[in-house]
């Protein structure tokens, strides 16, 4: 079973800033079997990018994602009032159980 | 765009059973998947689309089962001999596999399971 671990735990940016989360896996993984949700309390998870990097339907373009291998990163390049929640990397690769990091929270400084 | 929607949460007893539904849309596999109070998500089972497969969470093997109606759009987890590790919301979410990437694209907004004496 892959574990993820993400960092920071806790963010605090105003908006405007630039902010960059990371995910890392405990042995390599494919990139197409790493993706990233946002959520909030009290709504349904929102799927933001799969594959690492390919945006979901309706995302807009300041979420990008990047890495290979072991580590990965969701960068959001200028934060909305609407972009701070908790973010969660997602590791599966169709073999189950599919596994979520621990979150980072993207918190109004 | 399609939506989910579950039901059926509550409060019980430690030991005591509770059925989640959730209703759905298309012929897609679904999970389940928890969220217990300050912590984050985990995944608990999965059923593929027409019900043969199903794969369970270890710490929850035995104790729940997912199924679906299809003819009623409808998923269920039968959730038996409750624990008050598993008081958490519980969301539905639909699998999907796109050119040999995998991720669950839409889910429901959680049904809350309280466990407790």
């Amino acid at each position: 079973e892959i574990v993820l671990t993400q960092s920071p735990d806790t963010l605090s940016l105003s908006p405007g800033e630039r902010a960059t989360l990371s995910c890392r896996a405990s042995q390599s993984i494919s990139s197409n079997h790493l993706n990233w949700y946002h959520h909030k309390p009290g709504q349904a998870p929102r799927l933001l990018l799969y594959g690492a990097s390919s945006r979901a339907t309706g995302i807009p373009d300041r979420f990008s994602g990047s890495g290979s291998g072991t580590d990965f990163t969701l960068t959001i390049s200028r934060l909305e009032p609407e972009d701070f929640a908790v973010y969660y990397c997602q590791h599966y690769d169709s073999s189950l159980p599919l596994t979520f990091g621990g979150g980072t929270k993207v918190e109004i400084k | 765009q399609a939506q989910l929607e579950e039901s059926g949460g509550g409060a019980v007893q430690p030991g005591r059973s509770l059925r989640l539904s959730c209703a759905t849309s298309g012929f897609y596999g679904m999970h389940w998947v928890r969220q217990a109070p300050g912590k984050g998500l985990e995944w608990v089972a999965f059923i593929e689309n027409g019900g043969g497969r199903k794969t369970y969470a270890d710490f929850v093997k035995g104790r729940f089962t997912i199924s679906r109606d299809n003819s009623k759009n409808t998923l269920y987890l039968e959730m038996n001999n409750l624990r008050t590790e598993d008081t958490a919301v519980y969301f539905c979410a639909r699998d999907i596999w796109n050119r040999g990437k995998y991720y669950t694209d839409i889910w429901g907004q959680g049904t809350l399971v309280t466990v407790s004496s």
